[in-house]
Formats: C-alpha cells, structure tokens, sequence
C-alpha cells in the first residue's frame, strides 16, 4: 500500500463546468475524510465517512458539491458549476477509527488542486 | 465557531538553532492534539501528536507539550535543518471521536545555512 492517492493532481476547468476528484484511502482504513485547503490556510474540514456512510458534513459544503464512498473504499468529490471561488487545494485523508486501532491519525494524500478559470 | 490558531505566521531560524512554534486552541473538550508539517505540493504529514491526559511527548528531534490550563500547544524543533522548512499546523479533535481535526492557519519556517 502506498499511501492515499488522489487523482488528478491538478485540475484547470472553466468557471460553470463539473468537476470530480478521486481519493483512493490506505486499504485498511474505515474512515475518509475531505479537506479543503486555500493559499496560506490550514485545511477546512468538508465531509467525513465511515465505511460507505457519509457521518458528517461542513457547512462549507454547498449544494454543488457531493462526495461518495459506493463501496466504502475509493471516494469521490464532484463539485458542479464551479466558481472561481472554488479554486484551492482538496486533499483526502484516511484513517483507522475503533478503540483497538488508537489515536484518530488522519494521513493525507498529496492534493488535488483545481483551478476555476 | 471554534477553532485552532497560531501565534505567529512566519519564523525564521540559522540551521542548528533550536525551533519553538506555538498554537492556541480554544475548545476545552478537545483531548487530542497533533502536528502536520505541509512542504511545497504536498499534503500534510504527521509529525507528532499528544493526548489531553499529558503535558509533553518527546518524538526524534521534536517535542510536543500542551498546557491544558492555557490552552496552548507547542512544538519545539531541536538542532533544526533546512530540510525542515514548511509550513508546521497544529489540529485538534477527539482520540477516538467520529468528528473530525479541526486545523489552525499555520506557522512558515524558513531555515537558513
């Protein structure tokens, strides 16, 4: 297992257009959460999931945009009509959640970064 | 809402010195604390957590200590080296809890030769 992968890494789209990042956890994780990071800021919490159930929810996130987790592995985030305002970082992180795995840890992926034109 | 913060935006250090960046936190029911380093293009790391029932928590070359009575939090850097410099953010939430970390806006460390 090589980490959680994100994909795309970069994503440049044109204002009113949809977009959908994918985030492929550590295998092992139950949880998986989505992140929003803008220049110079800390990462905004957007949604989490426990297995295949989304538990939690930001009001950061709009209506536009939805997340899934069909199987309780991979996850996508589509956000639609994007704005430019929408421009930033979207990182995913997983982690192992239950009282024999530990500290609640949440390791990141590298980012997908969009870019609304 | 509540959330996490830090103290200073920027620190700048000469490699070898030793690197302190603190954090506040303002929700008393938080029990868990953590450090993410972020470098250019990537995502966050793990550094080092601590949990409330603690005061200091020593890991290679870094040392978290919490003070619950303040809430602060810090992180202390020894002999620091230029492969050091990013951006350090502290997070908080619950060991075990079904919410998750909230993350202050980061402290850039710069480590000059």
């Amino acid at each position: 297992d090589t980490g959680v992968s994100q994909d795309p890494r970069h994503k440049i789209t044109k204002r009113g257009q949809n977009v959908t990042f994918r985030c492929d956890p550590i295998s092992e994780h139950n949880r998986l959460y989505w992140y929003r990071q803008t220049l110079g800021q800390g990462p905004e919490f957007l949604t989490y999931f426990q297995n295949e159930a989304q538990l939690e929810k930001s009001r950061l996130l709009s209506d536009r945009f939805s997340a899934e987790r069909p199987k309780g592995s991979f996850s996508t985030l589509e956000i639609q009509r994007t704005e430019q305002g929408d421009s930033a970082m979207y990182l995913c992180a997983s982690s192992l959640s239950g009282l024999a795995s530990g500290a609640n840890v949440l390791t990141f992926g590298a980012g997908s970064r969009l870019t609304v034109l | 809402g509540e959330s996490v913060g830090l103290h200073l935006p920027t620190l700048s250090v000469q490699e070898g010195d030793n690197s302190i960046i603190n954090c506040a936190y303002s929700n008393s029911a938080s029990d868990y604390f953590i450090w993410y380093k972020q470098e250019s293009g990537k995502g966050p790391q793990f550094i080092i957590d601590i949990r409330s029932n603690m005061d200091k928590r020593q890991g290679q070359r870094v040392t978290v200590l919490l003070n619950k009575t303040v809430k602060h939090l810090s992180l202390q850097i020894a002999a620091t080296q230029p492969g050091d410099s990013a951006v350090y953010f502290c997070a908080e939430g619950g060991y075990q809890a079904g919410t998750a970390l909230i993350f202050g806006k980061g402290t850039t460390l710069s480590v000059s030769s």
